[in-house]
């Protein structure tokens, strides 16, 4: 199926460290958004974005609607030891989403 | 709000045999139900959307009389796995959307073990 570039595939940061991502996509989207995930879960929604240009926060993290409509990027300020996991963006096109590649995240304490 | 389960968390089944799995919106009415697969390591693959009442829409490579959706009421989706194989070993999950909602939730998940 179809999937959203993803980057970094996976990151090491210290603890205290401020976290970025981001996903990108040939195709425009209406809706951007961002899922943590922990082993043997599923997705939990971080943050919903739905106007280009939208820059919304939900607690240490921001996420941004680009623009263009064809990308978002995550960032996580001040990383605890909890963050760890996988970051999945997810784009909503014309009738279902379309996740990304997802960012394996690890944080050192 | 917007909590979705699916039972059960875990099955190991023979090869051969069918399970089915459930996904229930707990505080919500589902208009949309998706399922997807999810290797280890990897993305959410989405098999199937399905709306009350009607048949599911398969993506490309899925086998409709394989992975049987059956969404039957606002809160309740069904996926059978029939004649199972050990190569369906997977994690499923799904999730639902809302009139209420225009973001989709998910459910926990089911790990599936065929022997």
């Amino acid at each position: 199926g179809q999937q959203l570039n993803q980057s970094p595939q996976s990151m090491f940061i210290q603890e205290g460290e401020d976290v970025s991502m981001n996903c990108t996509s040939s195709s425009i989207f209406n809706t951007w958004l961002w899922y943590k995930q922990e082993p043997g879960e599923g997705p939990v929604l971080l943050i919903a974005l739905y106007k280009a240009g939208e820059l919304t926060s939900n607690g240490r993290l921001t996420a941004q609607f680009g623009i263009t409509r064809k990308d978002s990027f995550l960032n996580i300020s001040a990383s605890i030891p909890s963050d760890v996991g996988i970051y999945f963006c997810a784009g909503h096109g014309t009738y279902k989403y379309i996740f990304g590649t997802g960012t394996r995240l690890k944080v050192l304490a | 709000g917007a909590v979705v389960s699916q039972h059960p968390s875990r099955v190991i089944c023979k090869s051969g045999t069918s399970v089915k799995i459930e996904c229930r919106s707990l505080d919500f009415q589902a208009t949309t139900m998706f399922w997807y697969r999810q290797f280890p390591k990897q993305s959410l693959m989405l098999m199937a959307t399905s709306n009350e009442g009607s048949k599911a829409t398969y993506e490309q490579g899925v086998e409709k009389d394989k992975f049987l959706i059956n969404h039957a009421s606002l809160t309740l989706s069904t996926l059978t796995v029939t004649s199972a194989h050990p190569e369906d070993s997977s994690f499923y999950i799904c999730s639902a959307t809302g009139a209420s909602y225009n973001e989709q939730f998910f459910g926990p998940g089911t790990r599936l073990t065929v022997l």
